[in-house]
């Protein structure tokens, strides 16, 4: 079975530009997540769908991040203008719906240089 | 404070040893804990739910104590292969399902 399938794995831009990351998550997974970590530190939530609808949002500094997650399946993470401090990996991960079990499935991440 | 804290480490233990980290969680109405693993630039993955009566799962032992607003991880017989970042992860569950993850421990078993 297909994990959690994000890109691109690296990208290196100049700050100021535009930046998007994909993610496709496992089939059947209705939550999906994105979360930003910082090196030594633990991932953060940026946000939460459930199925096609945003129900966590709050971090997200939606002044220059957008997501959407067209149809509940794919998602993307998009970020403009980039600034120095959003270099970090950008996480995505699914899960079914109920977190009984706890389990995310992550994706690879893709890391961020702002330059 | 924050939700979850962790001892960043890095815990740097001989093969074979004993281990342990603790992490502490504010809300005390989280419902669901879990230590996640996260080797060097890799992504994180689940290690073991943690449940109230405490649980194993081979040598890994996790341990919940609700009136302290903690959970525990043990390691025996620490491996090379155990090195890696442990996440503590904290859900307050019900209707709102918010996963918070601790900053993580770094372990590094030596030879």
């Amino acid at each position: 079975e297909a994990g959690v399938v994000q890109s691109p794995r690296y990208k290196i831009i100049e700050k100021k530009q535009p930046v998007a990351f994909w993610c496709n998550p496992i089939s059947g997974h209705n939550t999906l997540y994105w979360y930003l970590q910082n090196l030594g530190q633990g991932p953060e939530l940026l946000i939460r769908y459930e199925n096609e609808e945003a129900v966590d949002d709050s971090q997200l500094p939606k002044d220059r991040f957008s997501a959407e997650r067209l149809k509940g399946v794919d998602s993307t993470l998009k970020i403009q203008p980039a600034e120095l401090g959003d270099s970090a990996v950008y996480l995505c991960a699914s899960s079914l719906g109920g977190l009984t079990r706890g389990e995310l499935f992550f994706g690879e991440g893709s890391r961020l240089t702002v330059l | 404070r924050k939700e979850v804290e962790q001892d960043p480490g890095p815990f740097n233990v001989p093969e074979g040893a004993t281990v342990a980290f603790n992490c502490t969680y504010s809300n005390s109405a989280s419902q669901s804990f879990f230590w996640y693993r996260q080797d060097c630039r890799k992504e994180p993955k689940l290690l073991m739910s943690v449940y109230s009566s405490g649980n194993e799962d081979g040598r890994f032992t996790a341990q919940l104590n609700r009136a302290s607003q903690y959970i525990s991880l043990l390691i025996r017989d620490s491996k090379l292969s155990d090195s890696a970042t442990y996440l503590c992860v904290v859900n307050i569950g019900g209707g709102y399902q918010k996963v918070t993850f601790g900053t993580g421990t770094k372990l590094q078993v030596i030879p």
